[in-house]
């Protein structure tokens, strides 16, 4: 049962360009929408959250856009750094359910200098 | 502000051992969440305890227990371990007011072998 899909697994792109990851979710009573940064050998830590009644969201390079209707949403990376290598996790929760975090599967991202 | 803390680093297990991981939230945190990530795919919500009661628990069978303390720092049991059960176990704390603000923090977790 996998609530939140999250594409592509991994991805490749070069120093100064714009990474993208998709996530796509089922349950539409999800009320928050975070994104994880995982480094090798440490926890998720938070990068970015939306929540539904915002369409886009951006801070400094990194910005959410949400599309409630077709239950996506999805990270762009602008002007991609070196430092930025690193796996991505989109996630779901809702307030009803005790907050608990839903994941995505995981995009390992890789930027070449 | 110490962050959350986890211990030990890495544990190797014979199947059908028992096994103890713990974990020291960070400090003004009372909340405390346990994640199961296997290789290569995203954590697995195992339970979430408040004030030293279990407060949600995901799809993981009844040897999955924990505990949680007056300091607030936790304990996650397996017991009769199985291959499958080799992950990393992922320790996360927050203040229940600001759950729905995003607020957990994410400990650098145990490395968990079962062979």
């Amino acid at each position: 049962q996998q609530q939140v899909k999250q594409s592509p697994q991994s991805l490749i792109v070069q120093k100064g360009g714009i990474s993208i990851i998709n996530c796509a979710y089922e349950n539409t009573a999800f009320d928050y929408f975070p994104w994880y940064q995982q480094f090798p050998g440490k926890g998720p830590a938070l990068l970015i959250a939306i929540r539904p009644d915002v369409s886009e969201k951006k801070e400094g390079r990194f910005t959410i856009s949400f599309n409630k209707s077709a239950k996506q949403f999805s990270l762009h990376i602008m002007d991609s750094q070196p430092g930025d290598s690193a796996t991505y996790f989109c996630a779901a929760s809702m307030e009803a359910a005790g907050n608990k975090l839903t994941f995505g599967g995981g995009t390992r991202v890789l930027v070449k200098p | 502000e110490t962050g959350v803390t986890q211990s030990p680093t890495h544990l190797i297990k014979t199947r059908g051992q028992q096994v103890t991981l713990r974990c020291s939230s960070q400090s003004g945190h009372n909340t405390v969440s346990w994640y199961q990530q296997a290789l290569g795919q995203g954590p697995q919500f195992i339970f979430q305890y408040y004030r030293e009661e279990e407060n949600g628990r995901g799809n993981f069978p009844p040897r999955f227990s924990g505990l949680q303390f007056p300091n607030y720092s936790s304990e996650l049991n397996v017991n009769a371990l199985e291959l499958d059960d080799s992950a990393l176990y992922l320790c996360a704390s927050s203040a229940l007011w600001s759950l729905t603000m995003g607020g957990y923090t994410f400990g650098s977790g145990t490395r968990l072998t079962v062979v």
